[in-house]
């Protein structure tokens, strides 16, 4: 088990443009979510998708983010038209938490974004 | 609603020090709680956890007991190390499905 990856690790972007991150999830989880994290800041939760179902978005998101689990295993967030308040390190972590128990949060190591 | 407050950083020590980083919550019903750490270019990694009130987690030399009354989970840890430096994030579970909340973090550095 690798653990959860994601790519690409940086991304530099002129504003205006559309970028998109991949995850990779541990293999057996069902749980997946996106956080954004900026400098000083703790996690900010974007969404989760319980398989390939997108059961939760932030109601701070933009409509220009949009996020697709085809199939339940890896995920891509997609930024449409990026703005500069867009930098931040995009963060990807999954569990296998039901629908009783507790399942801790396996981060990766996170995908930043600069945009220019 | 729920949410989690974080003592400010940073926080700097020196080695063998004692350390205490605080941390309260609110949340409507039964959370569970976490402190994850973020070492220097790594992602987040789950330090401990407590599930359940009076619960103490625990984890290379960390702990921190989960108290209701005073709705709590300070991490201690008796005599911190160089390589504990790093943030630390308390983060909590709701339980009702959807995210985990997570406060500020806290720079900590410990010198030689």
């Amino acid at each position: 088990d690798t653990g959860v990856s994601q790519d690409p690790r940086h991304k530099i972007t002129k504003r205006g443009q559309n970028v998109t991150f991949r995850c990779d999830p541990i293999s057996e989880h069902n749980r997946l979510y996106w956080y954004r994290q900026t400098l000083g800041q703790g996690p900010e939760f974007l969404t989760y998708f319980q398989n390939e179902a997108q059961l939760e978005k932030s109601r701070l998101l933009s409509d220009r983010f949009s996020a697709e689990r085809p199939k339940g295993s890896f995920s891509t967030l997609e930024i449409q038209r990026t703005e500069q308040g867009d930098s931040a390190m995009y963060l990807c972590a999954s569990s296998t938490r039901g629908t009783s128990n507790t399942g801790e949060l396996f981060f990766g190591e996170g995908s930043r974004l600069t945009v220019l | 609603g729920n949410s989690v407050t974080q003592m400010e950083g940073p926080v700097t020590l020196s080695e063998e020090a004692f350390l205490t980083i605080n941390c309260t919550y609110t949340a409507t019903g039964y959370p569970s709680l976490f402190w994850y750490v973020q070492y220097p270019g790594e992602g987040l990694q789950l330090l401990l956890k407590a599930t359940k009130a009076d619960d103490k987690g625990s984890n290379k030399g960390f702990e921190a007991t989960y108290r209701k009354e005073t709705t709590s989970f300070h991490l201690e840890k008796g005599s911190v190390q160089v390589s504990d430096s790093a943030v630390y994030f308390c983060a909590l579970d709701p339980n009702t499905g959807n995210q985990f909340y997570f406060g500020t973090g806290t720079s900590l550095t410990v010198i030689p």
